[in-house]
C-alpha cells in the first residue's frame, strides 16, 4: 500500500517570504510518480508537476522548486517570493506504475496562507 | 491533454435520494477515476471505470453506494445513492495523460 505524509497541517508567511512544503512517501514499488496540486479557495485542483521516480533531478519553474530525494522519500515544493496568489492547499500525491497508474494516494494537505 | 467536464456543478438533495454524476473527456480514454474530496479533507479514490467492465472499487466503497456506469471511451457515470449528510462531498472525475493526471472541476453535493 501506498502512503503520503504531509506533516504541515497549515503555514502562515508574509508576502515575499520563501517557504518549503514537506512531503514524504512510502510505496514498495520501484516504478512510481509523484505529484504536486494547488487547489485555491475556488475548489479546482490546479496541476503543479509530476516526477517520476526514475528521475531524481530538480525542477524549477518560475518561483517553484521540487526537490525529490528518494534517499529520504521525499518530494519537497518551495515557493520562493511568495505571493498572496499563492495561499490554497497544496496536496503531494503518490501513483504507482503499471495497471494502477492513475490510482493517486493523496497526503493531507497543506494550506499555506501568504499575509500582504 | 485532456479537458474534463462534470454535470452538475452543485447540487442540494434530500436524504434518502440518489444523485448521478456525469463525467465528459475530450478524449478517448481507457480509464477513468472517481474521487471524493470531504469537506476539509485529502482525495480519496472511490473507484477505477474501464469501458467494457465492471468498475473497480477501492477499500471502503461498495457498488450499491456508488453504482458506476462507463458506456464509451469518453464518458462516465457515478451514482451517490440513498444519501446521508455524511456524504455531502467534492466529486472529482479524472484522467490519466502521459504527462500528468487531470481532474474535472468536480461535483459539490451537499446532502439535507
Amino acid at each position: 500500500a501506498q502512503k503520503v505524509t504531509q506533516a504541515q497541517t497549515e503555514i502562515s508567511v508574509v508576502e515575499k517570504e520563501d517557504v518549503t512544503l514537506d512531503c514524504v512517501y512510502e510505496t514498495r514499488d520501484t516504478t512510481y510518480y509523484l505529484f504536486w496540486y494547488k487547489q485555491p479557495p475556488s475548489g479546482e485542483l490546479v496541476f503543479l508537476i509530476r516526477r517520476n521516480s526514475f528521475d531524481e533531478q530538480n525542477e524549477i519553474s518560475g518561483r517553484y522548486s521540487w526537490n525529490f530525494q528518494k534517499s529520504t522519500s521525499s518530494f519537497n515544493f518551495t515557493i520562493t517570493a511568495s505571493q498572496v496568489v499563492d495561499s490554497a492547499v497544496y496536496f503531494c500525491a503518490l501513483s504507482v506504475g503499471g495497471t494502477s497508474y492513475g490510482k493517486l494516494t493523496f497526503g493531507q494537505g497543506t494550506i499555506l496562507t501568504v499575509h500582504p | 491533454s485532456a479537458v474534463i467536464s462534470q454535470k452538475p456543478s452543485r447540487d442540494i438533495c434530500q436524504r434518502g435520494t440518489s444523485l448521478t454524476i456525469q463525467c465528459q473527456v475530450d478524449s478517448q480514454v481507457t480509464m477513468m477515476f472517481w474521487y471524493r474530496q470531504q469537506p476539509g479533507q485529502s482525495l480519496t479514490l472511490i473507484a477505477t471505470a474501464n469501458q467494457g467492465s465492471e468498475a473497480t472499487y477501492e477499500s471502503g466503497f461498495v457498488i450499491d453506494k456508488f453504482p458506476i456506469s462507463r458506456p464509451n471511451l469518453t464518458f462516465s457515470t457515478l451514482t451517490v445513492s440513498n444519501m446521508s449528510p455524511e456524504d455531502s462531498s467534492i466529486y472529482l472525475c479524472s484522467v490519466a495523460g502521459i504527462y500528468e493526471q487531470y481532474f474535472g472541476p468536480g461535483t459539490r453535493l451537499t446532502v439535507t
